[in-house]
């Protein structure tokens, strides 16, 4: 049982360059979520997921697209990369219901992105 | 707006040296508060969920509590093992995403 897998796990990137992160979850989780990390900032919410065809904006959105084909696949797409885009980069995933328990969030180990 | 602020933003203990860390909180309605811990180079990890004042969770030397306005999670007796960062998130009600503040790090020396 993996969990929330994330691919690549570190990349350099020039500016202007496009590149996708993948997501993968095997817990057949509902809700998926892209968040991005940066010293003194905390989680910032990117995009997030509520199911298979759905996406919607968080708190930081510019610059990113995603998508969600599949159930278990959440993908971040920077389409010309920034150098304010160079951060750590964390995919979660939960259940969703009435249950608070439901709720917890499970997080990938996260994908470290310079851009030069 | 909802807001997350957690205090402080650094600490230092001597093994065994008791204290918490808070977790102060501004939502429409609470539906859930969160605490993770982040290790150097890894994801958050899970630690308690709590639904209402009053409640307490405990789990070997952490103990998290809750009020109307905010969240301690009481560290006991730590051990070297307990550095990391301490990350706590809230959920309000009727939406779909948790608000995280931006943490503790915690150091602690033996």
């Amino acid at each position: 049982n993996a969990g929330v897998t994330q691919t690549p796990k570190f990349r350099v990137l020039k500016t202007g360059q496009s590149m996708t992160l993948l997501c993968a979850q095997d817990m057949n989780h509902e809700y998926m979520y892209w968040y991005r990390q940066d010293p003194g900032m905390g989680l910032r919410l990117i995009h997030y997921s509520v199911g298979e065809g759905t996406t919607a904006k968080g708190e930081v959105p510019d610059g990113y697209n995603v998508s969600r084909l599949k159930k278990q696949n959440f993908l971040l797409g920077l389409e010309s990369a920034a150098p304010s885009q160079t951060s750590v980069y964390f995919c979660a995933s939960s259940y969703h219901g009435t249950s608070l328990a439901k709720n917890i969030q499970y997080f990938g180990a996260g994908t470290r992105l310079s851009v030069l | 707006e909802d807001q997350v602020t957690q205090s402080p933003e650094a600490l230092r203990l001597q093994e065994g040296e008791s204290s918490s860390l808070n977790c102060s909180y501004t939502v429409s309605g609470l539906r859930g508060l969160f605490w993770y811990r982040q290790d150097p180079g890894k994801g958050p990890e899970f630690l308690f969920t709590l639904y209402s004042a009053g409640e307490e969770k405990e789990k070997e030397r952490l103990k998290a509590t809750l009020t109307k306005k905010e969240s301690f999670l009481h560290i006991t007796a730590p051990k070297p093992e307990d550095s990391a960062t301490y990350l706590c998130a809230v959920q309000a009600v009727g939406d779909d995403k948790i608000i995280f503040g931006k943490g503790t790090r915690l150091h602690i020396l033996p």
